[in-house]
């Protein structure tokens, strides 16, 4: 987990309120990533970012939005519109130098009720 | 498209047994192939990668793994399983063309029993 810090580790929320999940990293890495983990689905690609003020979606980015104002911050909202939010939530970034191998941030999970 | 497919979602090997997890892909160009493992409740952590050379990559914690071009395999190998090994594992693809999106598995439950 070294490196990327997500906050908080449990969030709770009510159904139609939108929610911010944190992500912060120290790596100096230029490109990060949200995943949403699922039982027996594994890893999702949310939105992916290779450089500040760019982002891109993934292949389930619907109901979510993303910012990347600065190099070390690609924080998550989960919105309304996303129709089964609760999950495990997962940060990460890479570097071209590494082959873009990611390290993870310990994750948060989200429950909506 | 690329994609990874862990044919197994759980595997059962005795303390101190060889282990096996399987991982197979599909990509346009070349790739490069990654193994990670998840402990309960927490972030992936990288084991080991392939990008060129030698076929036999070795990693964290005792682990290795074989990539096979003409069979699209990249099987993460252990020679003695620890109950500490127990875990998820995840095998990602990525293509070395530059585009730096990541394609994961869905996952292999490894138990090892003591």
């Amino acid at each position: 987990d070294g490196g990327i810090t997500q906050s908080p580790k449990y969030l709770f929320r009510k159904e139609g309120q939108n929610v911010t999940l944190s992500c912060e990293q120290n790596l100096n890495h230029d490109a990060m990533y949200w995943y949403r983990q699922d039982p027996g689905q594994g890893l999702r690609l949310i939105y992916y970012s290779q450089i500040v003020n760019d982002f891109q979606k993934g292949d389930i980015a619907e109901g979510y939005s993303v910012s990347r104002e600065k190099k070390e911050s690609f924080p998550l909202t989960v919105t309304s519109a996303q129709k089964n939010p609760t999950a495990f939530y997962l940060c990460a970034s890479s570097n071209r130098a590494t082959a873009h191998e990611q390290y993870f941030g310990p994750g948060t999970r989200l429950t909506v009720t | 498209a690329q994609s990874v497919a862990q044919p197994e979602d759980q595997v059962n090997v005795a303390e101190g047994n060889p282990l096996t997890v399987k991982c197979t892909y599909s990509v346009s160009g070349n790739p490069y192939l990654f193994w990670y493992v998840q402990y309960p409740n927490r972030g992936l952590q990288f084991l080991l990668k392939y990008i060129t050379g030698d076929n036999l990559v070795k990693g964290s914690y005792g682990f290795e793994a074989e990539f096979n071009k003409s069979q699209t395999s990249f099987h993460l190998k252990k020679p003695s399983a620890l109950v500490s090994d127990s875990a998820l594992y995840f095998c990602a693809v990525r293509d070395v063309r530059g585009y730096q999106k990541v394609t994961f598995g869905t996952g292999t439950k490894l138990q090892v029993i003591p």
